[in-house]
């Protein structure tokens, strides 16, 4: 069935380094992976996202890549602040399916 | 422009009781979803409505149940409740439902 991985459960990263976070989804028919950053007593909010005719994708300190043949994608963030500490989910979802898949989580910690 | 609105915050109901949770989206976000987020199980979907009209389901028994009105308010119902039914509940309004979800601050449901 459909299903999306991801890891590392959790992460820690001195504050300026770089933080990676990788997904891999099983449904072939995906074509929209969005990332979304929860904060404490928050509901998620999305942060980037990219298509399936799109490689990479950067807004500032984030960048989302995507290999559509190995089915992974992964979130890359930059010169890390300790604002950047939350819980980070990927995702995944196809035209006409009307469901969002998310992977387990990424709990960042930045370190200053 | 406001965002999505969720009620009640938090709720403590007894085995056995029903609840219904209320969403309101993004004025002109005519597809509303809702999860259900634990520790343990992560973002799992309910259910999609878009134009009063479910058009996708997620695997949860039919003690949960959820409509939309046609101002896209949404609710959702949980009938007999169970000690396994404590969790975050999450609604979530997009454009179309394929593209990127604004969610709520969630409703805490604790069943004791």
């Amino acid at each position: 069935g459909e299903n999306v991985e991801q890891h590392p459960s959790t992460l820690s990263v001195q504050e300026g380094d770089s933080a990676v976070i990788k997904c891999t989804y099983s449904d072939s028919a995906s074509n929209y992976f969005p990332w979304y950053k929860q904060e404490l007593g928050k509901g998620p909010q999305l942060i980037i996202d990219i298509r399936s005719n799109v490689g990479e994708k950067k807004d500032q300190r984030i960048a989302v890549t995507l290999n559509k043949t190995a089915k992974h994608f992964s979130l890359h963030i930059t010169e890390t602040q300790p604002e950047d500490s939350a819980v980070y989910f990927c995702a995944a979802s196809y035209t006409g399916g009307f469901k969002t898949i998310f992977g387990a989580g990424t709990r960042l910690f930045v370190k200053a | 422009k406001a965002g999505v609105t969720q009620t009640p915050r938090y709720l403590i109901k007894t085995r056995g009781q029903q609840v219904t949770l209320s969403c309101s989206p993004i004025s002109g976000h005519r597809s509303v979803s809702w999860y259900q987020q634990t520790p343990g199980q992560g973002l799992q979907f309910l259910f999609e409505y878009f134009s009063e009209t479910q058009r996708n389901k997620g695997n949860f028994p039919g003690r949960f149940s959820g409509r939309q009105f046609s101002n896209s308010r949404s609710e959702m119902n949980v009938s007999t409740l169970e000690l396994g039914d404590s969790a975050l509940y999450l609604c979530a309004s997009s454009l179309q439902g394929n593209d990127g979800y604004t969610f709520g601050s969630g409703t805490r449901l604790t069943v004791v």
